[in-house]
């Protein structure tokens, strides 16, 4: 079985710039979530999809960050303009609709400079 | 903001000895899960206990949950220079969303 597929694996950016980063979910989980991690720390949700639904969005800094799953199938993760403080690791992760074991991506590290 | 807390925030041990890392929780769970991150990559989801279990066991790992006392500990038995990672904790409340904590980065030496 894929896994769950990210892209690009870094990226570095000038602040104010904008990003976006790919995934692509194991095949036939409803669920997609985007993390940040930023160093020293532990994932932290920024928003979660059900099939092409949003389930929660509320720690997505609406302002900046961005994210769609259109076709219920990959999604993408948008900042525009970037800051200093994007600066982590973007994981994507999915998971089926009746499990709470959730599968990582292996993340895209975003360095703003 | 983060629910899970996991103490040590570090522990370095020898090949073949056992490892504990605990974690500590506010709110009331469905099921806590560990999870380990290889430097560099994504996490692996370990174990997940229930709220209504006490212990579990997967090959070298024996969990538990204290729900009284809202603590959970992983314990890695003869652990191997492969076991080098961070672990997080996560707790599942009700429908709100997996809350990680800030990890035990555990370095084993062979």
């Amino acid at each position: 079985e894929a896994g769950v597929a990210q892209s690009p694996r870094y990226k570095i950016i000038e602040k104010r710039q904008s990003v976006a980063f790919w995934c692509n979910p194991i095949s036939g989980h409803a669920t997609l979530y985007w993390y940040q991690q930023i160093l020293g720390q532990g994932p932290k949700l920024l928003i979660q999809f059900q099939n092409n639904g949003v389930v929660d969005d509320s720690q997505l800094p609406k302002d900046r960050f961005s994210a769609e799953r259109l076709k219920g199938v990959d999604s993408t993760l948008k900042i525009q303009p970037a800051k200093l403080e994007d600066s982590a690791v973007y994981l994507c992760a999915s998971k089926p609709l009746l499990s709470y074991e959730q599968y990582f991506g292996p993340g895209t590290r975003l360095t703003v400079t | 903001s983060q629910q899970g807390e996991e103490d040590p925030q570090a522990l370095s041990i020898q090949e073949g000895e056992n490892a504990t890392m605990n974690c500590s929780y506010k709110t009331s769970i469905n099921n806590l899960q560990w999870y380990r991150q290889n430097s560099g990559r994504g996490l692996v989801h370990l174990i997940l206990i229930r709220s209504n279990e006490r212990e579990k066991h997967s090959g070298r790992l024996r969990v538990t949950l204290d729900t009284s006392k809202k603590s959970s500990s992983l314990l890695i038995t003869a652990s191997r220079a492969a076991d080098t990672a961070s672990y997080f904790c996560a707790t599942n409340s009700g429908n709100t969303p997996l809350v990680f904590g800030k990890g035990t980065r555990l370095s084993v030496i062979a």
